[in-house]
């Protein structure tokens, strides 16, 4: 079965404080994988497209990167209108083009 | 554009009550998607639509849930009898092609949150 799985499920961060976000997955071969950023009481709003092993996406203050079996979510030196919880999706190569979300990492930067 | 946009915003039912939740996804989008969002289980699909075709509707939770697309500007999730249990915020997302190699992506709307008392 298709599963995402992100840890840790909350963060809190100093401002100015690097951390990172895990995303593992399982899926029968990866179409791709995805990062949203969701602002409470918003729906989510899409951050990067990962393809393959190796590959990096990068925008301001977040790099995103993809292995085999993970994907890191890297925030440098985040501010507090970074705040948001960050979901990870997958979509399978194999059967229909569904999206498959993890329950999401609530991050919380402090000034 | 606008976006995608879902009606109502907030719904509060009684238990046993009907309730339809409305999405126009963006003009143009052939995918129109059906998820709900608790916090034990986050995002959940329920059903997505191809050019106004039911694809895969294998996270309908029950035969209480059903999901019709009219035509490419309109679909609906009905929920009847509604149970305490489908209280959460349904979001409904269109993209415009289904294929992640051609770099699409999903737009959400803002999401109805539902209430069942």
């Amino acid at each position: 079965e298709d599963q995402v799985t992100q840890s840790p499920e909350a963060l809190r961060l100093q401002e100015g404080e690097s951390s990172s976000l895990n995303c593992s997955y399982t899926v029968s071969g990866l179409r791709g994988l995805f990062w949203y950023r969701q602002d409470p009481g918003k729906g989510p709003e899409f951050l990067f497209t990962l393809y393959s092993a190796g590959e990096e996406k990068e925008k301001e203050r977040l790099k995103a990167t993809l292995t085999k079996k993970e994907s890191f979510l890297h925030i440098t030196a985040p501010k507090p209108e970074d705040s948001a919880t960050y979901l990870c999706a997958v979509q399978a190569m194999v059967g229909t083009y569904k999206y498959i979300f993890g329950t999401g990492t609530r991050l919380k930067v402090l000034a | 554009d606008a976006g995608v946009i879902q009606s109502p915003r907030h719904e509060v039912t009684e238990m046993g009550q009907e309730v339809t939740l409305r999405c126009k996804p963006i003009s143009g989008h052939d995918y129109l998607f059906w998820y709900r969002q608790t916090m034990m289980r986050g995002l959940e699909l329920l059903i997505y639509f191809n050019n106004n075709v039911p694809i895969d509707d294998s996270g309908m939770p029950e035969d209480r849930f059903s999901a019709k697309m009219p035509n490419a500007s309109f679909s609906t999730l009905k929920i009847q009898p509604s149970e305490p249990r489908d209280s959460a915020v349904y979001f409904c997302a269109s993209s415009s092609s289904g294929h992640a190699a051609t770099n699409e992506k999903l737009f959400f709307g803002s999401g109805t949150q539902l209430s069942v008392l």
